[in-house]
Protein backbone atom coordinates (compact mmCIF):
# COMPACT_ATOMS: atom_id res chain seq x y z
CA UNK A 1 0.00 0.00 0.00
CA UNK A 2 2.73 2.48 -0.85
CA UNK A 3 0.49 5.46 -2.68
CA UNK A 4 2.89 8.25 -3.57
CA UNK A 5 6.47 7.78 -3.72
CA UNK A 6 8.76 10.54 -3.73
CA UNK A 7 12.62 10.01 -4.64
CA UNK A 8 14.92 11.13 -3.42
CA UNK A 9 13.78 12.39 0.03
CA UNK A 10 16.90 14.93 0.38
CA UNK A 11 19.56 16.19 -2.02
CA UNK A 12 21.75 19.00 -2.01
CA UNK A 13 23.28 20.69 -5.54
CA UNK A 14 25.09 23.29 -6.34
CA UNK A 15 24.26 26.13 -8.30
CA UNK A 16 23.48 25.38 -12.05
CA UNK A 17 23.32 21.88 -11.52
CA UNK A 18 20.61 19.64 -12.75
CA UNK A 19 17.96 17.02 -11.45
CA UNK A 20 15.29 15.47 -11.57
CA UNK A 21 12.71 14.48 -8.66
CA UNK A 22 10.06 11.29 -9.06
CA UNK A 23 7.07 10.89 -8.22
CA UNK A 24 5.21 7.67 -8.39
CA UNK A 25 1.74 6.37 -7.92
CA UNK A 26 -0.35 3.10 -7.76
CA UNK A 27 -3.82 4.19 -6.93
CA UNK A 28 -4.38 4.60 -10.96
CA UNK A 29 -5.31 8.41 -10.30
CA UNK A 30 -5.37 10.33 -13.46
CA UNK A 31 -4.27 13.82 -12.16
CA UNK A 32 -0.94 14.34 -10.38
CA UNK A 33 0.46 17.73 -9.05
CA UNK A 34 3.94 18.77 -7.86
CA UNK A 35 4.15 21.98 -5.13
CA UNK A 36 6.38 23.42 -3.20
CA UNK A 37 6.18 24.37 0.11
CA UNK A 38 8.23 27.23 1.46
CA UNK A 39 8.03 29.20 5.20
CA UNK A 40 5.67 32.05 4.92
CA UNK A 41 4.27 31.12 1.39
CA UNK A 42 2.75 27.67 1.78
CA UNK A 43 1.84 25.04 -0.68
CA UNK A 44 2.56 26.30 -4.38
CA UNK A 45 1.66 24.23 -7.22
CA UNK A 46 4.29 24.01 -9.59
CA UNK A 47 2.79 22.04 -12.95
CA UNK A 48 0.26 19.45 -13.16
CA UNK A 49 -1.03 16.55 -15.34
CA UNK A 50 -4.57 15.88 -15.58
CA UNK A 51 -3.74 12.36 -17.73
CA UNK A 52 -0.76 10.19 -19.35
CA UNK A 53 1.14 12.64 -21.76
CA UNK A 54 -0.51 15.85 -20.24
CA UNK A 55 1.54 18.52 -18.46
CA UNK A 56 0.12 22.31 -17.63
CA UNK A 57 1.61 25.11 -15.44
CA UNK A 58 0.91 26.02 -12.07
CA UNK A 59 1.54 29.26 -10.15
CA UNK A 60 4.86 28.83 -10.11
CA UNK A 61 6.37 27.27 -13.25
CA UNK A 62 9.57 29.31 -14.32
CA UNK A 63 12.67 26.97 -14.09
CA UNK A 64 10.87 24.14 -13.69
CA UNK A 65 9.99 21.37 -15.88
CA UNK A 66 7.77 17.79 -15.99
CA UNK A 67 6.88 15.01 -18.07
CA UNK A 68 4.44 12.13 -17.63
CA UNK A 69 5.03 9.74 -19.87
CA UNK A 70 3.17 6.79 -17.78
CA UNK A 71 0.35 6.88 -16.01
CA UNK A 72 1.98 6.10 -12.82
CA UNK A 73 4.84 8.59 -13.02
CA UNK A 74 5.23 12.28 -12.72
CA UNK A 75 8.81 13.51 -13.19
CA UNK A 76 10.28 17.19 -12.32
CA UNK A 77 13.41 18.52 -13.54
CA UNK A 78 15.70 21.34 -12.89
CA UNK A 79 17.52 22.46 -15.75
CA UNK A 80 20.00 24.58 -13.96
CA UNK A 81 19.25 24.97 -10.22
CA UNK A 82 18.81 28.19 -8.40
CA UNK A 83 19.94 28.95 -4.39
CA UNK A 84 15.88 30.09 -4.70
CA UNK A 85 14.83 26.79 -6.05
CA UNK A 86 15.33 25.42 -2.00
CA UNK A 87 12.32 24.22 -0.91
CA UNK A 88 10.56 21.01 0.27
CA UNK A 89 9.03 19.47 -2.89
CA UNK A 90 5.68 17.63 -2.80
CA UNK A 91 3.89 15.43 -5.46
CA UNK A 92 0.40 14.47 -5.00
CA UNK A 93 -2.35 12.52 -7.11
CA UNK A 94 -5.92 12.44 -7.03
CA UNK A 95 -8.92 11.49 -9.31
CA UNK A 96 -10.29 14.80 -10.39
CA UNK A 97 -11.99 16.45 -7.03
CA UNK A 98 -10.94 13.77 -4.92
CA UNK A 99 -8.80 14.17 -1.80
CA UNK A 100 -5.64 14.22 -2.92
CA UNK A 101 -2.49 12.03 -1.56
CA UNK A 102 0.40 13.17 -0.87
CA UNK A 103 4.24 11.98 -1.13
CA UNK A 104 6.33 12.65 2.47
CA UNK A 105 8.16 15.25 0.24
CA UNK A 106 11.83 15.77 -1.38
CA UNK A 107 13.98 18.26 0.36
CA UNK A 108 16.77 19.99 -1.83
CA UNK A 109 19.19 22.78 -0.72
CA UNK A 110 20.82 24.33 -3.61
CA UNK A 111 24.24 26.04 -3.00
CA UNK B 1 -7.45 34.93 -8.23
CA UNK B 2 -8.59 32.61 -5.14
CA UNK B 3 -6.86 33.63 -1.75
CA UNK B 4 -7.52 31.27 1.22
CA UNK B 5 -6.35 32.88 4.57
CA UNK B 6 -6.32 30.89 7.62
CA UNK B 7 -6.60 32.04 11.09
CA UNK B 8 -4.77 32.20 13.74
CA UNK B 9 -1.45 31.14 12.38
CA UNK B 10 -0.82 29.30 15.79
CA UNK B 11 -2.82 28.12 18.60
CA UNK B 12 -1.61 26.91 22.14
CA UNK B 13 -4.68 25.01 23.82
CA UNK B 14 -4.44 22.98 26.92
CA UNK B 15 -5.25 19.23 26.75
CA UNK B 16 -8.99 18.35 25.87
CA UNK B 17 -9.78 21.54 25.50
CA UNK B 18 -12.59 22.10 22.07
CA UNK B 19 -10.78 24.16 19.49
CA UNK B 20 -11.98 25.67 16.30
CA UNK B 21 -9.87 26.38 13.28
CA UNK B 22 -10.75 29.21 10.33
CA UNK B 23 -10.75 29.69 6.71
CA UNK B 24 -11.78 32.08 4.17
CA UNK B 25 -11.14 32.09 0.92
CA UNK B 26 -12.45 35.48 -1.57
CA UNK B 27 -13.86 33.45 -4.66
CA UNK B 28 -17.21 31.55 -3.70
CA UNK B 29 -17.28 29.67 -7.13
CA UNK B 30 -15.64 26.59 -5.49
CA UNK B 31 -16.23 23.12 -6.25
CA UNK B 32 -15.03 21.50 -3.04
CA UNK B 33 -12.93 22.28 0.40
CA UNK B 34 -10.61 20.36 1.69
CA UNK B 35 -8.64 20.12 5.55
CA UNK B 36 -5.46 18.21 5.80
CA UNK B 37 -3.33 17.75 8.16
CA UNK B 38 0.29 17.84 8.06
CA UNK B 39 3.02 16.88 10.85
CA UNK B 40 6.68 18.13 10.92
CA UNK B 41 8.76 16.27 7.63
CA UNK B 42 5.44 14.99 6.33
CA UNK B 43 3.38 15.37 3.74
CA UNK B 44 0.04 15.87 4.05
CA UNK B 45 -2.96 13.75 4.98
CA UNK B 46 -6.18 14.93 3.83
CA UNK B 47 -8.65 14.69 7.14
CA UNK B 48 -11.98 16.31 5.34
CA UNK B 49 -13.51 16.87 2.36
CA UNK B 50 -16.76 19.51 2.23
CA UNK B 51 -18.00 19.33 -1.09
CA UNK B 52 -19.57 22.81 -2.55
CA UNK B 53 -23.44 21.87 -2.11
CA UNK B 54 -22.80 20.28 1.63
CA UNK B 55 -22.85 22.01 4.73
CA UNK B 56 -20.80 19.98 7.07
CA UNK B 57 -18.94 16.79 7.22
CA UNK B 58 -17.56 14.74 10.27
CA UNK B 59 -15.17 12.33 11.13
CA UNK B 60 -14.63 11.20 14.51
CA UNK B 61 -13.63 14.43 16.47
CA UNK B 62 -13.54 16.37 13.30
CA UNK B 63 -16.30 18.90 12.53
CA UNK B 64 -15.93 21.02 9.26
CA UNK B 65 -18.35 23.48 8.46
CA UNK B 66 -18.97 25.46 4.72
CA UNK B 67 -20.45 28.74 4.57
CA UNK B 68 -19.66 29.14 0.88
CA UNK B 69 -21.81 32.54 0.31
CA UNK B 70 -19.97 34.18 3.09
CA UNK B 71 -16.62 32.74 2.07
CA UNK B 72 -15.90 30.94 5.32
CA UNK B 73 -15.23 26.94 6.76
CA UNK B 74 -14.23 26.04 10.33
CA UNK B 75 -13.11 22.90 11.59
CA UNK B 76 -13.37 21.64 15.17
CA UNK B 77 -12.00 19.95 17.36
CA UNK B 78 -13.52 18.38 19.82
CA UNK B 79 -11.75 16.97 23.20
CA UNK B 80 -8.27 17.96 22.28
CA UNK B 81 -5.18 15.50 22.60
CA UNK B 82 -1.77 16.10 22.21
CA UNK B 83 -1.54 13.64 19.26
CA UNK B 84 -3.68 16.51 17.58
CA UNK B 85 -0.35 18.75 17.62
CA UNK B 86 0.38 19.72 13.85
CA UNK B 87 -0.14 22.15 11.25
CA UNK B 88 -3.53 22.17 9.47
CA UNK B 89 -4.32 23.19 6.36
CA UNK B 90 -7.08 24.51 4.33
CA UNK B 91 -7.76 24.20 0.48
CA UNK B 92 -9.96 24.97 -1.93
CA UNK B 93 -10.86 23.89 -5.63
CA UNK B 94 -12.13 26.87 -7.37
CA UNK B 95 -14.73 26.23 -10.24
CA UNK B 96 -13.05 25.26 -13.79
CA UNK B 97 -9.39 24.91 -12.14
CA UNK B 98 -8.70 21.44 -13.73
CA UNK B 99 -9.03 20.26 -9.99
CA UNK B 100 -6.15 22.66 -8.95
CA UNK B 101 -6.17 23.09 -4.88
CA UNK B 102 -5.21 26.74 -3.38
CA UNK B 103 -3.73 26.05 -0.18
CA UNK B 104 -3.92 28.61 3.26
CA UNK B 105 -0.44 28.85 4.71
CA UNK B 106 -2.01 27.25 7.61
CA UNK B 107 -2.56 27.03 11.58
CA UNK B 108 0.19 25.49 13.76
CA UNK B 109 -1.93 23.07 16.73
CA UNK B 110 0.01 22.68 19.64
CA UNK B 111 -2.04 20.55 22.05
CA UNK B 112 0.06 20.36 25.64
CA UNK B 113 -0.36 17.89 27.89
Amino acid sequence: NAGVTQTPKFRVLKTGQSMTLLCAQDMNHEYMYWYRQDPGMGLRLIHYSVGEGTTAKGEVPDGYNVSRLKKQNFLLGLESAAPSQTSVYFCASSWGGRPQHFGDGTRLSIL
Amino acid sequence: KQEVTQIPAALSVPEGENLVLNCSFTDSAIYNLQWFRQDPGKGLTSLLLIQSSQREQTSGRLNASLDKSSGRSTLYIAASQPGDSATYLCAVISGGSNYKLTFGKGTLLTVNP
